[in-house]
């Protein structure tokens, strides 16, 4: 099974500044068939279900802030969030979906400072 | 829009059984594979299981193996977890959540399954 760990576990940053979270995978999540990091970010806002941010590692889905960006290849993973908005207060999660059993990272929260 | 709406969540007993469905629409059912996610109380994100689109491959978290059965009907733009054998630690929130791949991009609002005697 592939282990995702993250860090920090938690983080409080001031409006307008950056926060950046880390994802570690024990295997690498990039696929030489394809050139692709089968990682993702989801944000689970308080009293809501997950949505998901970014997949492939650094691509935004639709109608997600350009605030937010994702980096990292093979085994190391970086969210950024570039200027803190008070909407963005929530648990970030990575996720691998290269290969089965699909796991997360244990999360980490982000609140304002 | 997409749309999975969880049903079938409740109490039940340890060593009971609950059957969990997703009603989808919005999108073409049958072209999507499936996932059930849980998230116990207060904790962090558990993948469960998933289903191709015929339903001719499906994938097990191992806590779930032997007691859990995922299965579809593409008629019926429906997806359903069989829970058999409940434990305490299978109490949660379980996500409905699809893709074209293994991406978790859609996910339901979740119905809550509570294990307790």
């Amino acid at each position: 099974d592939i282990v995702m760990t993250q860090s920090p576990d938690s983080l409080a940053v001031s409006l307008g500044e950056r926060a950046t979270i880390n994802c570690k995978s024990s295997q690498s999540v990039l696929s030489s068939s394809n050139n692709k990091n089968y990682l993702s970010w989801v944000q689970q806002k308080p009293g809501q279900p997950p949505k998901l941010l970014i997949y492939w590692a650094s691509t935004r889905e639709s109608g997600v802030p350009d605030r937010f960006s994702g980096s990292g290849s093979g085994t190391d993973f970086t969210l950024t969030i570039s200027s803190l908005q008070a909407e963005d207060v929530a648990v970030y999660y990575c996720h691998q979906y290269y290969s089965a059993p699909l796991t997360f990272g244990g999360g980490t929260k982000v609140e304002i400072k | 829009e997409v749309q999975l709406v969880e049903s079938g969540g409740g109490l039940v007993q340890p060593g009971g059984s609950l059957r969990l469905s997703c009603a989808a629409s919005g999108f073409t059912f049958s072209t999507y594979w499936m996932n059930w996610v849980r998230q116990a109380p207060g904790k962090g994100l558990e993948w469960v299981a998933n289903i191709n689109q015929d339903g001719s491959a499906k994938n097990y978290v191992d806590s779930a193996k032997g007691r859990f059965a995922i299965s579809r009907d593409n008629a019926k733009n429906s997806l359903y977890l069989q829970m058999n054998s409940l434990r305490d630690e299978d109490a949660a929130v379980y996500y409905c959540v699809g893709d074209v791949g293994w991406l978790p991009r859609y996910w339901g609002q979740g119905t809550l399954v509570t294990v307790s005697s």
